[in-house]
């Protein structure tokens, strides 16, 4: 069965620190993975995406990581700041079928506490 | 610029109403268009996509049903909501480009039914 599943569902973290958060899928077979930020009450928002040659992207404090072979990805947040607080989720794209062929993860709330 | 729009931000309907639901999008030709739920603790399921005027894929069955009367107008109904159709509906849009596509969300629309 085609899943994502991410760790841990929630983080607390001090305003400054870094954080890193988990994705693990066994979609087959794979085409692309993305993670998006989703703020409290808004729609998400795309952060990186990668492809199945690519092991590591970065966006300003955002750098995610794609290992292929294990089927494991990680976002890692540097130097965190309040609006760093959002629901992060990890979207994998299964390769050819419809349009209907993302599998999304439930998500990592983070809170960044001053 | 492309930009995305939902409405109404929230509704509190009745078990057993009618429902519609709208999103509109400019700035973009023919884009590919998608009707999501995120209910609480759980992921985005994806409810409808569409890729054209007309055309509407159901990937859920449910009482729910969606339309595409103009190229960039996607809307969601109900003949009769129940409880369990309470969630967050986002509404997104993207333009296919080899297969890192990306979806671009809307700002969402709350629903409770009571």
């Amino acid at each position: 069965k085609n899943q994502v599943e991410q760790s841990p569902q929630s983080l607390i973290i001090l305003e400054g620190k870094n954080c890193t958060l988990q994705c693990n899928y066994t979609v087959s077979p794979f085409s692309n993975l993305r993670w998006y930020k989703q703020d409290t009450g808004r729609g998400p928002v795309s952060l990186t995406i990668m492809t199945f040659s690519e092991n590591t992207k970065s966006n300003g404090r955002y750098t995610a990581t794609l290992d292929a072979d294990t089927k494991q990805s990680s976002l890692h947040i540097t130097a965190s700041q309040l609006s760093d607080s959002a629901s992060y989720i990890c979207v994998v794209r299964q390769q050819g079928g419809s349009q209907g062929n993302l599998i999304f993860g439930k998500g990592t709330k983070l809170s960044v506490k001053p | 610029s492309q930009t995305i729009h939902q409405w109404p931000a929230t509704l509190v309907q009745p078990v057993g109403s009618p429902l519609s639901l709208e999103c509109t999008v400019e700035g973009t030709s023919n884009p590919n268009l998608y009707w999501y739920r995120q209910a609480a603790g759980r992921g985005l399921q994806l409810l409808f996509y569409s890729v054209g005027i007309g055309q509407i894929s159901s990937e859920v069955p449910q009482n729910l049903s969606a339309s595409r009367p103009q190229d960039r107008q996607f809307i969601l109904s109900s003949k009769k909501l129940l409880l369990s159709d309470s969630g967050f509906y986002l509404c997104a849009w993207s333009v296919r480009r080899g297969s890192t596509d990306t979806q671009y969300f809307g700002p969402g629309t709350r629903l409770t039914v009571l």
